[in-house]
């Protein structure tokens, strides 16, 4: 079974500043990793598919990159509606999820 | 437009049975694979179960195996989770979703969940 391990928890930052999120991997899953975000009270909504395709409407600010066990999601100038907790899941026989990370808005 | 719409869930006593379904709208449910999803309250996204989209292949995460049950009718465009010997862990809001066709790994559509609460 594949375990992901989402980095940091918690992120604090500004608008206007960078997000870089962590996905690590405790075996390899190729290519085969989404990134997800979801707010209070929604469901999650897919941003990022196969590690670097944004979703359909997904802003050009949001990009996936990595390979092999260490995966990254960064959110380029943060908007106060990027406020929101971010998971990745991997594709294998069970399509798991990261544990997740909360991104808050100073 | 895609919709996904949970519904069935509610309270029951451990040990009961409860059957969730998701209607799909909007796309040709037949050629989607299709997944459940829960998050127990304040807590992370939990794999639940996937199904293919004729219903060849389903697969079920560790904590769910021998009393959770996925099927699909694509006549009715109706995804079904049969859950039994539920569990107080297994209290979560079930989501639905679509399995993306033009991916390895992504669910593009979500519906808006269904609560399920076991509790005695």
């Amino acid at each position: 079974e594949i375990v992901l391990t989402q980095s940091p928890a918690t992120l604090s930052l500004s608008p206007g500043e960078r997000a870089t999120l962590s996905c690590r991997a405790s075996q390899s899953v190729s290519s085969y990793l989404a990134w997800y975000q979801q707010k209070p009270g929604q469901s999650p909504r897919l941003l990022i598919y196969d590690t670097s395709n944004r979703a359909t409407g997904i802003p050009a600010r949001f990009s996936g990159s990595g390979s092999g066990t260490d995966f990254t999601l960064t959110i380029s100038s943060l908007e106060p509606e990027d406020s929101a907790v971010y998971y990745c899941q991997q594709r294998s026989s069970w399509r798991a999820f990261g544990q997740g990370t909360k991104v808050e808005i100073k | 437009e895609v919709q996904l719409v949970e519904s069935g869930g509610g309270f029951i006593q451990p040990g009961g049975s409860l059957t969730l379904s998701c209607a799909a709208s909007g796309f040709t449910f037949s050629d989607y694979t299709m997944n459940w999803v829960r998050q127990a309250p304040g807590e992370g996204l939990e794999w639940v179960s996937y199904i293919s989209s004729s219903s060849s292949t389903m697969r079920y995460a560790d904590s769910v195996m021998g009393r959770f049950t996925v099927s699909r009718d694509n006549a009715k465009n109706s995804l079904f989770l049969q859950m039994s010997s539920l569990r107080a862990g297994d209290t979560a809001v079930y989501y639905c979703a679509r399995q993306c066709t033009t991916c390895y790994v992504g669910f593009d559509y979500w519906g808006q969940g269904t609560l399920v609460t076991v509790s005695s």
